[in-house]
C-alpha cells in the first residue's frame, strides 16, 4: 500500500492529452514538493517534472505538473507511443522522515 | 553529462550482505546528495535512504533503519549502499540517484539522473 496514490492505469490516442493524479495528504504533498517519473521497463526513471511543475532541462514543454492541496497532477498533451511507460509522483514525508512514491500508472497509447 | 554507474548483478544467499556501488561523473560529488531507490518484481518504486555527499549525513527510511549503511568515497566520488541480513523479499533492482540533499534540515525532493541499476537477488 502506497502512501501517495495513483491511478493504476490510463490510456488515450495518440495526439491526445492525458492527466495523472497523485493524492497524498498534508504531511506529504501537502507541504512539500512534488517531482514526477517515466520508468520505461529495463530502463531507469527519469525525471520529468520537479518542485511541483519545473520541467529539467531536456523535457518537452508537452509533459506539465501541477499541485493544489493535498494533490498533484501530471500532464501529457500530444501524447506519442513512445510515451508509454509507468510513471510515478513522488515526495517527502515530514511525518514518516523519508521519501514516498504513488504505486505508479501504466500509460497505454492506444 | 552527468552519470551514473551502478556495480553489476548480485546473487546472496538469505542472511548475507550486499554491497553496491554508485560511481558518478559530470557534476561536482560534494554539492549533492545521493538516494537509494529499490524496485521489487511487479512493484513500484521505495526510496530506502539518503546520504549528503557534502557531510556524509545520512537519513534512512525507518524500514531499513539497521539493516541498510550509506557511505561515500570523495575521492572517487562514489556513493556506496550496504544492505545486511538479506531475506527473500529483497530481491530487486536497486537504484542510485542524485538529490539536492546537502544538510540535515533539507531533503531529497527529487532525483536526478538515476544510475542504470543493480539487480540483487537473494535466494537459497
Amino acid at each position: 500500500q502506497s502512501v501517495l496514490t495513483q491511478p493504476p492505469s490510463v490510456s488515450a490516442a495518440p495526439g491526445q492529452k492525458v492527466t495523472i493524479s497523485c493524492s497524498g495528504s498534508s504531511s506529504n504533498i501537502g507541504n512539500n514538493y512534488v517531482s514526477w517519473y517515466q520508468h520505461l521497463p529495463g530502463t531507469a526513471p527519469k525525471l520529468l517534472i520537479y518542485d511541483n511543475n519545473k520541467r529539467p532541462s531536456g523535457i518537452p514543454d508537452r509533459f506539465s505538473g501541477s499541485k493544489s492541496g493535498t494533490s498533484a497532477t501530471l500532464g501529457i498533451t500530444g501524447l506519442q507511443t513512445g510515451d508509454e511507460a509507468d510513471y510515478y509522483c513522488g515526495t517527502w514525508d515530514s511525518s514518516l522522515s523519508g521519501g514516498v512514491f504513488g504505486g505508479g500508472t501504466k500509460l497505454t497509447v492506444l | 553529462q552527468v552519470q551514473l554507474v551502478q556495480s553489476g548483478a548480485e546473487v546472496k544467499k538469505p542472511g548475507a550482505s550486499v554491497q553496491v556501488s554508485c560511481k558518478t561523473s559530470g557534476y561536482t560529488f560534494t554539492t549533492y546528495g545521493i538516494s537509494w531507490v529499490r524496485q521489487a518484481p511487479g512493484q513500484g518504486l521505495e526510496w530506502m535512504a539518503s546520504i549528503s555527499s557534502y557531510n556524509g549525513d545520512t537519513i534512512y527510511a525507518q524500514k531499513f533503519q539497521g539493516r541498510v549503511t550509506l557511505t561515500t568515497d570523495t575521492s572517487a566520488t562514489t556513493a556506496y549502499m550496504e544492505l545486511r541480513s538479506l531475506r527473500s523479499d529483497d530481491t530487486a533492482m536497486y537504484y542510485c540517484a542524485r538529490d539536492p540533499r546537502l544538510t540535515r534540515e533539507s531533503v531529497p525532493n527529487w532525483f536526478d539522473p538515476w544510475g542504470q541499476g543493480t539487480l540483487v537477488t537473494v535466494s537459497s
